[in-house]
């Protein structure tokens, strides 16, 4: 079954505290990003990857970093959280670059920083 | 850049009738897409239906069809015979070149029974 699976669903941590959200797609897409979904505001590109080792930012990076290491994988770090980067995150994946391909999402992650 | 504009925060219908979310966008590639997703409460995003921008034909899934007006850059969705499963929040996309997506603010959908 065609799936990106994000770890963890939800998640309660501390300012400065530094954490990961995986991210993992079966379906060898070349094509990875990380969104994040505030009320009122809709979803907003964090960062993005055409291939492995070959990443740039989104609309939203400032706090954010992220790696590419594999095909299938593509973290998302925060170094050091601040409670503004409380959010609902997505990670999304399709086959490659371009308008028209479909995007797969992950079920979402739930992160609060206290 | 590109920007997508959902006018309507909140749109309420009766179950069994139709409605229609609006959508108006802007973009400077020539090359795009249209997307409308559905979120359900269980914040799982869900592609209802997905619209070419060459193509004049407007597209049709099921119950779901859209109204693709290019030259005034409007991509309205229309949800026929209205189900209480359709009660969720709608946003509109754009994709262009470069694979990412731009959403709209989106559309709090209510079924009424």
């Amino acid at each position: 079954e065609a799936q990106v699976t994000q770890n963890p669903r939800y998640l309660i941590t501390v300012t400065g505290k530094k954490l990961t959200v995986t991210c993992s797609q079966n379906m060898n897409h070349e094509y990875m990003s990380w969104y994040r979904q505030d009320p009122g505001l809709g979803l907003r590109q964090i960062y993005y990857s055409m291939n492995v080792e070959v990443t740039d930012k989104g609309d939203v990076p400032e706090g954010y970093k992220v790696s590419r290491k594999e095909k299938r994988n593509f973290p998302l770090i925060l170094e050091s959280p601040s409670p503004n980067q409380t959010s609902l995150y997505f990670c999304a994946s399709s086959l490659s670059v371009g308008g028209g391909n479909t995007i797969y999402f992950g079920e979402g992650s739930w992160l609060t920083v206290v | 850049a590109q920007t997508v504009t959902q006018s309507q925060p909140e749109m309420s219908v009766q179950e069994a009738e139709t409605v229609t979310l609006s959508c108006t966008y802007d973009t400077s590639e020539s090359d795009y897409y249209l997307f409308w997703y559905k979120q359900p409460p269980s914040r799982q995003m869900i592609l209802v239906i997905r619209q070419e921008a060459y193509k004049q034909q407007n597209a049709t899934e099921n119950r779901f069809s859209v109204n693709f007006q290019k030259a005034a850059k409007s991509f309205s969705l229309k949800i026929s015979d209205s189900q209480l499963g359709d009660a969720a929040m709608y946003f509109c996309a754009v994709g262009g070149s470069q694979g990412n997506l731009i959403f709209g603010k989106g559309t709090k959908l209510s079924v009424k029974p």
